[in-house]
Formats: structure tokens, sequence, C-alpha cells
């Protein structure tokens, strides 16, 4: 089975840096997926990582270590828009078949 | 306008009435999905589906049913359900290869009383 651990909150201001951390542990790996959720909206895609190393896009970063089982969410010049959840999700077979952590409560404040 | 598309959003029944939450997208994706988001344990699957008339179980399928005769549809069908299904219903899709990236429709939000 698949099992992924993560921050249930997190408290930042405006313009920090933010690090969602999430380890995992998985029967199969293909790559760690995170996603961001506002409060009533639908998840939608943030990166993917399938190899070791840091991805960037734009504000947002994202890393994975497959040796340490571990990833994070790198959220830079935090704004208040980004006051959302984020999930960790590793896809742990052929054909995007996710598993999702418990989600992480980004607050931000002014 | 790609998009995934369920109904109904919101729905109240009641104990042992069946219902079906519709999914429906038009960006001819092979693989759909459903999942249940309840607070604190994030978005559980309970089915998916990597092509027509192959659906498969995944984390959390007892008092679910569901069917794929059609590509682009994958409704979602609770016979009985019971107060332990009230939560916040996602499906999604994606097509083929490991790009990590579902697409979610909306949600419906379900109430079993």
């Amino acid at each position: 089975g698949q099992s992924l651990e993560q921050p249930s909150e997190v408290t930042a201001v405006e313009g920090a840096i933010v690090q969602i951390n999430c380890t995992y542990q998985t029967s199969g790996f293909y790559g760690l997926s995170w996603y961001q959720q506002h409060d009533g909206g639908a998840p939608t895609f943030l990166s993917y990582n399938a190899l070791d190393g840091l991805e960037e896009t734009g504000r947002f970063s994202s890393f994975l270590s497959r040796s340490d089982s571990y990833g994070y969410l790198l959220l830079q010049e935090l704004q208040m828009k980004d006051s959302a959840s984020y999930f960790c999700a590793v896809n742990g077979a052929a054909g995007n078949k996710l598993t999702f952590g418990g989600g992480t409560r980004v607050l931000v404040k002014p | 306008e790609a998009q995934v598309t369920q109904n109904p959003r919101y729905l109240i029944t009641v104990t042992g009435k069946k219902l079906t939450v519709t999914c429906s997208q038009n960006m001819n994706h092979e693989y759909m999905s459903w999942y249940r988001q309840d607070p604190g344990l994030g978005l559980r699957q309970i089915y998916y589906s990597m092509n027509v008339e192959v659906t498969d179980k995944g984390d959390v399928p007892e008092g679910y049913k569901v069917s794929r005769k059609e590509k682009r549809n994958f409704p979602l069908i609770l016979e009985s359900p019971s107060p332990n299904q009230t939560s916040l219903y996602f499906c999604a899709s994606t097509g083929q290869g490991n790009s990590g990236e579902l697409f979610f429709g909306e949600g419906s939000r379900l109430t079993v009383l």
C-alpha cells in the first residue's frame, strides 16, 4: 500500500518562504505530484517530479529525493492568494493512479 | 473548453435511496477516477478506470459501483447510500503516460441523512 505524511498546517506572512515536506512509503513509485486546493474549489495540478532534483515553476518549486522517499514544495514570495491547502500525491502505478496525502493548509497573513 | 463535468454539484438524500453522480470529460482521456474528500483525510480513491470497460477498485470502494461504457463518461453509483458516505466527491481524468497530472471536476457535495 501507500502512505504519505505532510504537516497539517503552516502559517506565514506575505513575502515569506514556506516549505511543505512530504514523506512517503509506497510499493511502487513513478513520481510525486503536488496540487493546490482553495476552499470550495477543486484540486489543481502544480508540479510533478519523476526524477531526483528540483523543478521550478515561477514562485513554486518542487524537490524529490527518491532514495529518501521525500519531497517538498517550496512557495516563495508568498501572496495572500496562496492561502490554500496543498497535497502531495504519489504516482504508484502506471497510468497516473495517484494516492494523496492528507494535505497541508497554508495560511498567509498580511 | 477542456473540462470535467460532474452532476449534481450538491445533493441531500436519505439512507437507502439509490443515486448516481455523473462525470463526463471532453478531453478524450483514457484514465478516469473517483475520489472522496473528508476533513483531515485528504483525497481517497474510490474506483478508477484505465479505459472503456476496464475498471478497478481504489482504496475505499465499499458501497460504491462504477461503469465505463463510453470513454467520456464514468458515473459513480451509490446503490444504498448510508450516512458515512456523506462527503465531497471529485471525478478526475488524465491521458496516457505518467505525467502525474489529473484534471478534476468541480466536486459534488453529498449529504446522506
